[in-house]
């Protein structure tokens, strides 16, 4: 069965304190792994998607790479406007369905 | 319009009542899919449209639930004679082609 796992379910940081969350996957005809995050009371807000293994991301203080079983979202020197759930759900099928895990939320302490 | 909008953003309704949640997509996106959230669940996949072909609807958790989107643009979610269970928050995306998904703010239907 295709699923998605996150770890760890939560993380707390002081802010400028580096860390990583992870996402492993085992859907079989994998179409793109993405990264969003979800504030409270509002929808999933897109950040990466990644193809292939080997490829790698930017975007600000967000860093998402891919392996053939897990991604990566590195969090570098993170602010408190960083806290939010982040999810990363895998793209299957001619439907190009997500398939969502239950995220990290993350709580970044000023 | 600038992003996908959904309405309303609330629903309050009592049991066995039905209920409409509309999305409105990105102008020019082909693909429209609704997804529902419920507390402490991952999302959950229901229906999906792409362009002029027959909707996903592999997802749809009973014959309560049904969609239509009318001119490749608008979308309605119905649910019929609504239960408990189903008080969720119902999450419309859409997108270009089928790649990147953006979605909405959700509708968040609470049942009585």
């Amino acid at each position: 069965e295709d699923q998605v796992t996150q770890s760890p379910e939560a993380l707390r940081l002081q802010e400028g304190e580096s860390s990583s969350l992870n996402c492993s996957y085992t859907v079989s005809g994998l179409r793109g792994l993405f990264w969003y995050r979800q504030d409270p009371g509002k929808g999933p807000e897109f950040l990466f998607t990644l193809y292939s293994a080997g490829e790698e991301k930017e975007k600000e203080r967000l860093k998402a790479t891919l392996t053939k079983k897990e991604s990566f979202l590195h969090i570098t020197a993170p602010k408190p406007e960083d806290s939010a759930t982040y999810l990363c759900p895998d793209s299957a099928g001619n439907n190009r369905k997500l398939i969502w895990g239950l995220g990290t939320s993350l709580a970044v302490n000023p | 319009g600038a992003g996908v909008s959904q309405s309303p953003s609330n629903k309050v309704t009592e049991k066995g009542k039905d209920v409409e949640l509309r999305c409105d997509p990105i102008s020019g996106h082909t693909a429209l899919y609704w997804y529902r959230q419920s507390l402490g669940q991952g999302l959950e996949f229901l229906i999906y449209f792409q362009g002029n072909s027959a909707p996903d609807k592999s997802g749809l958790p009973s014959d309560r639930f049904s969609a239509e989107r009318t001119g490749g643009s608008v979308s309605t979610l119905t649910i019929q004679r609504t239960q408990q269970e189903d008080s969720a928050v119902y999450l419309c995306a859409s997108s270009l082609l089928g790649d990147t998904q953006y979605f909405g703010p959700g509708t968040r239907l609470t049942v009585l």
